[in-house]
């Protein structure tokens, strides 16, 4: 069974502030994704990274997969109440999605 | 991104009932879809791993009898709570990949209570 371990499991920041969110694994992946949940709906799709090393910036969200394919990180940078959620990291392999446990991030103005 | 659309948002019922939730995916061949539990402030839990045309895959302690789900077409699942009890509440979710996809596209949820 392939785990993903996220971390820290929550965050309270303030407005303005950088954070790092973490995900790991025993396990290589073939891909990996990033989503963000607000209460009472479905998660939606951040990004997806593929190749070791990748880097992908989305505005002030920047992400990047390990070498090994085994690890992955968020950076926000100047964090914006907006950015309250949870974020979960989700491994691939053959069509199925291995879920982290989330990181529950509050942002306060 | 896909679309993919969850209904009912949400949904009472009587313990005892059955209760059906849709999942379709609008603008793309969903070839393989997946059924989630999440509980408050929680991760999503993985129930069940449907092919289109096939027999559902269900995790280890998910009851199948309980949780009955079909996958007859490509752009639709159906996940049956047969028999529902307060226990049962919850939100559901449904994701939907295809052929080529790398990533799965979830729908809105269903928030089931169960009185």
């Amino acid at each position: 069974t392939q785990l993903l371990e996220q971390s820290p499991q929550f965050l309270s920041i303030q407005e303005g502030e950088n954070l790092t969110v973490y995900c790991n694994s025993s396990s290589v992946f073939s891909s990996l994704q990033w989503y963000r949940q607000e209460p009472g709906e479905g998660p939606v799709l951040l990004v997806t990274v593929v190749t070791g090393g990748e880097v992908k910036k989305l505005k002030r969200l920047t992400f990047q997969f390990g070498d090994a394919r085994k690890d992955s990180s968020l950076h926000i940078t100047a964090a914006q109440p907006g950015d309250t959620g949870l974020y979960l990291c989700a491994g691939g392999s053959n069509y199925k999605l291995t879920f982290g446990k989330g990181t529950l991030l509050t942002v306060n103005p | 991104g896909a679309v993919v659309s969850q209904h009912p948002s949400w949904v009472i019922c009587k313990s005892g009932t059955s209760v059906k939730i849709e999942c379709r995916s609008l603008d793309f061949q969903a070839t393989t879809m997946f059924w989630y539990r999440q509980f408050p402030k929680q991760s999503l839990m993985l129930m069940a791993t449907s092919n289109e045309g096939s027999k559902a895959t269900y995790e280890q302690g998910v009851e199948k009898d309980k949780f009955l789900i079909n996958h007859a077409s490509l752009t639709l699942s159906t996940l049956t709570v047969t028999s529902a009890h307060p226990e049962d509440s919850s939100f559901y979710i449904c994701s939907a990949t295809g052929t080529g996809r790398l990533e799965a596209f979830f729908g809105q949820g269903t928030r089931l209570t169960v009185v």
